[in-house]
């Protein structure tokens, strides 16, 4: 099974500010790799896919990047509205079989 | 428009079985694997399975392989996922979430439902 590892598992941040989220694959996973966005209350969005492609009507403040075991989300201004857990996702292989990291919570500094 | 629409929550008891719904609307049901995730409180996202409702092929993540059964049924356009003896530890909220046709990635999900297992 592959294992998802994210980090930092929290961090503060100021609104404006960069933020760079990590992801790392225990295998290669080439670049099969989505990354979601979760409020409290709510159920998770999807932002990216196929690790470097944004979901639809998703801002362009979000990228991602990165193949193989090392990824990376980056939020270039960070909204209000980007305070939230953001969980990366593998989906290598077929029949589709997932794994989910422990998420990264971004929090306001 | 898509919509994934989930059945309302439960409170049962240990040992006490349990069917919870999924209803797809907005897109050709059989065209999408669904797949189920749990998220028990405070915690992160689990992928539990997947079902492709168009000839109902199953996967499970080693997890919860024998502990739940994933089904659908295509003329109903609608997914399920099923308990036979509930634990206190199946207490949690269940989403279903729509895989994109072509390649990776959960682009629509349900509401969630929460489940209360509880003497």
């Amino acid at each position: 099974e592959i294992v998802m590892t994210q980090s930092p598992a929290s961090l503060s941040v100021s609104p404006g500010e960069r933020v760079t989220l990590s992801c790392r694959a225990s295998q290669s996973i080439s670049d099969y790799l989505a990354w979601y966005q979760q409020k409290p209350g709510q159920a998770p969005r999807l932002l990216i896919y196929d690790s470097s492609t944004r979901a639809t009507d998703i801002p362009a403040r979000f990228s991602g990047s990165g193949s193989g075991t090392e990824f990376t989300l980056t939020i270039s201004s960070l909204q209000s509205e980007d305070f939230a857990i953001y969980y990366c996702q593998q989906y290598n292989g077929w029949p589709p079989v997932w794994t989910f990291g422990q998420g990264t919570t971004v929090e306001i500094k | 428009e898509v919509q994934l629409v989930q059945s309302g929550a439960e409170v049962k008891k240990p040992g006490e079985s349990l069917t919870i719904s999924c209803e797809a609307s907005g897109y050709t049901f059989t065209d999408h694997w669904i797949g189920w995730v749990r998220q028990m409180s405070g915690k992160g996202l689990e992928w539990m399975g997947n079902i492709y409702p168009g000839d109902s092929e199953t996967r499970y993540s080693p997890s919860f392989q024998g502990q739940v059964t994933i089904s659908a049924d295509k003329s109903i356009r609608t997914a399920y996922m099923q308990w036979s003896s509930l634990k206190a530890s199946d207490a949690g909220m269940y989403y279903c979430a729509r895989k994109r046709r072509h390649g990776g990635g959960m682009d629509y999900w349900g509401q969630g439902t929460l489940v209360t297992v509880s003497s």
